[in-house]
């Protein structure tokens, strides 16, 4: 059974970088045609995708974050990465990492992330 | 972008109840619409995919329809475990997938 986790700081100052690491386990990150993307909720709101990594290491960002986000994988790890620059109060959010293509059909537990000085 | 626009942002029904509830895309997006239910504190979980194809595991009471901008979740007979936010999501420009605002479903 395919299972990812997400990792990283609960609490991000603002106009620093938030930075999360997904770990897929039960399935290798690099052996199937699927989207490994980010996907965000803001407390009480709805779902956002943020961006996607392909197996074979191409990246596809939501154009409204696309100058901020940066994702990249370590198949070595089974794991991929999200960094999110110049957060600020509206980045606050729960973050889940999830597996996609074309449906969400694996995610993450979600990790709360919160920009706070 | 594809905008989606679920109906309606809440609903309150009972035990039993048939529901409804509708996803309209801002373009054609042939049957790649996918809907998902959330409860508190969790994720989302994948209730159909490509329109009318039932995830595994879930319950036959749950059924979708559509294709091309409007779209319908199902639930025939409201369930207490069903009580929850529903969201509908297009893959058609997969990877750049979006997903609709959500409809709380209460209890009456």
């Amino acid at each position: 059974q395919l299972q990812l986790q997400e990792s990283g700081p609960g609490l991000v100052k603002p106009s620093e970088t938030l930075s999360l690491t997904c770990t897929v386990s039960g399935g290798s990150i690099s052996s199937s045609s699927y989207y490994w993307g980010w996907i965000r909720q803001p407390p009480g709101k709805g779902l956002e995708w943020i961006g996607s990594i392909y197996y074979s290491g191409s990246t596809y960002y939501n154009p409204s974050l696309k100058s901020r986000v940066t994702i990249s994988v370590d198949t070595s790890k089974n794991q991929f990465s999200l960094k999110l620059s110049s957060v600020t109060a509206a980045d606050t959010a729960v973050y889940y990492c999830a597996r996609h293509n074309p449906s969400v059909d694996y995610w993450g537990q979600g990790t709360l992330v919160t920009v706070s000085s | 972008d594809i905008q989606m626009t679920q109906s309606p942002s809440s609903l309150s029904a009972s035990v039993g109840d048939r529901v409804t509830i509708t996803c309209r895309a801002s373009q054609s997006i042939s049957s790649y619409l996918n809907w998902y239910q959330q409860k508190p504190g969790k994720a989302p979980k994948l209730l159909i995919y490509a329109a009318s194809s039932l995830q595994s595991g879930v319950p036959s009471r749950f059924s979708g329809s559509g294709s091309g901008t409007d779209f319908t979740l199902t639930i025939s007979s409201l369930q207490p475990e069903d009580f929850a936010t529903y969201y509908c999501q297009q893959s058609y420009s997969t990877p750049a997938i979006t997903f609709g605002q959500g409809t709380r479903l209460e209890i009456k």
